[in-house]
Order: C-alpha cells, then structure tokens, then sequence
C-alpha cells in the first residue's frame, strides 16, 4: 500500500526541541521530493520545507529558517523533520507529503505540489 | 511570497445544486514556457489530511469524481462541483506550486443547505 505515516509529535516546552519522522511505503521514496506542510489548531494549511531526491536542495518558509532542518535517509525510505527553538506559533499537525511528478513525456519532471499525505502528527508547544 | 485568496470563506449549497469556489494569486502563477497555471486544489474532510483534487488549474487526479472541475488562468481560478454530494462537506484549499514558498488559500468550508 502507497503511504506516509508520520510519528515523533508530543508536548514541549517554548525553547524546546522534537524531531519528526516519516516513513514512507509503496513507492519508489527516492525519486520523489517530499515536503512538510502543517496545520495549527483549526486553522489553514502551511508548507513548512521541502527536500530534493538526494537531498542536496532543501526550502524553508522563512518562519522557520535557522530553526527547522529537514532531511531524508532514502535506505531507510524515511523523510525527517528537526525542530529546535520551538515556539508557540508551531503549535501544529505536522503533515509529511509527496511532492508530485510527470513521467508523461518519457522524462520526469517534480512538481510541487502534493498527490499523497500521511495524517499527520501533532505538535504541541506549551509550558 | 505569493498571496492566495479565497472566496467566499463559507459556503451553503442544496443537494444537487453548483458550488463555485474561487481563488485568486496576487501575481500570475501562469509559467510563460510552458503555459501551465501552477495551481492546485485539495479537499480536506474533519480529521483527515487534505486530498488532491486537481492540479495545473484544471486536471482532475485521478479517481476524483468527474463532478469536479477546475478552471482559470493567471491570477483568477475557480474550482465548481457540478452537483454536489452529501460526501462533498469539506473544507477546500487551492495551492500554487509557481514558487517558494507555496501558499495556501485560507480555505473555503463548503455545507450542505
């Protein structure tokens, strides 16, 4: 069966740390790009990062930059999340998700955006 | 960044009636090279994670029901749902993946009448 399935979320304090692991299945993980979207507590949806097949690009929102680090171990078929200096405002279902891509023409090309999602892990920081 | 705005924020339809969506960029996710309009939609039922329903503006994924249809170019889009079905009460977000970082729509929470 294709699919993502997250783990790691948990309560922690403002400062605090957590990492977020997501481990794909059914698919060919290392062709893909993968991305982190979250979703506070009733509200929209925000993509968090993204990361190349090898792993030698990664994006970040700029909310989280210099605190969030993703990252991938395509042997272990599993897409990462670090969180560090987690705030308030990061309080959040994290979603893992595939960016898409278009094989159609013979050549593959990604696409950002996302064909599978996990259902997600929550993040709770408080004191 | 680019801005992603919905309307309306809520919407009531009747069973077997139109439901319009709209979605509007604050600057053209339309790729000039390719003529491809970088912009999705996805449902997201209470508890679930969000579904992919169409991408590149107008094609539907596969599997979803020929009911939804996506339209639009530029800076304006719009997602319909011909005749809407008990199952269809979601709530419904349009992305563009033009660049980074890709935004969401603040969703639009679509009931039945």
């Amino acid at each position: 069966e294709v699919q993502l399935v997250e783990s790691g979320g948990g309560l922690v304090q403002p400062g605090g740390s957590l990492r977020l692991s997501c481990a794909a299945s059914g698919f060919t993980f290392s062709s893909y790009w993968m991305s982190w979207v979250r979703q506070a507590p009733g509200k929209g949806l925000e993509w968090v990062a993204n990361i190349k097949q090898d792993g030698s690009e990664k994006y970040y929102v700029d909310s989280v930059k210099g605190r969030f680090t993703i990252s991938r171990d395509n042997a272990k078929n599993s897409l990462y999340l670090q969180m560090n200096s987690l705030r308030a405002e990061d309080t959040a279902v994290y979603y893992c998700a595939r960016d898409s891509d278009d094989c159609s023409g013979g050549t593959c090309y990604s696409y950002w955006y996302f064909d599978l999602w996990g259902r997600g892990t929550l993040v709770t920081v408080s004191s | 960044d680019i801005v992603m705005t919905q309307s309306p924020d809520s919407l009531a339809v009747s069973l077997g009636e139109r439901a319009t969506i709209n979605c509007k960029s604050s600057q053209s996710i339309l790729y000039s090279s390719n003529n491809k309009n970088y912009l999705a939609w996805y449902q997201q039922k209470p508890g679930q994670p969000p579904k992919l329903l169409i991408y590149w503006a107008s094609t539907r994924e596969s599997g979803v029901p020929d009911r939804f249809s996506g339209s639009g170019s530029g800076t304006d889009f719009t997602l319909t749902i011909s005749s809407l079905q008990a199952e269809d009460v979601a709530v419904y977000y349009c992305q563009e993946y033009f660049r980074t970082p890709y935004t969401f729509g603040q969703g639009t929470n679509l009931e039945i009448k």
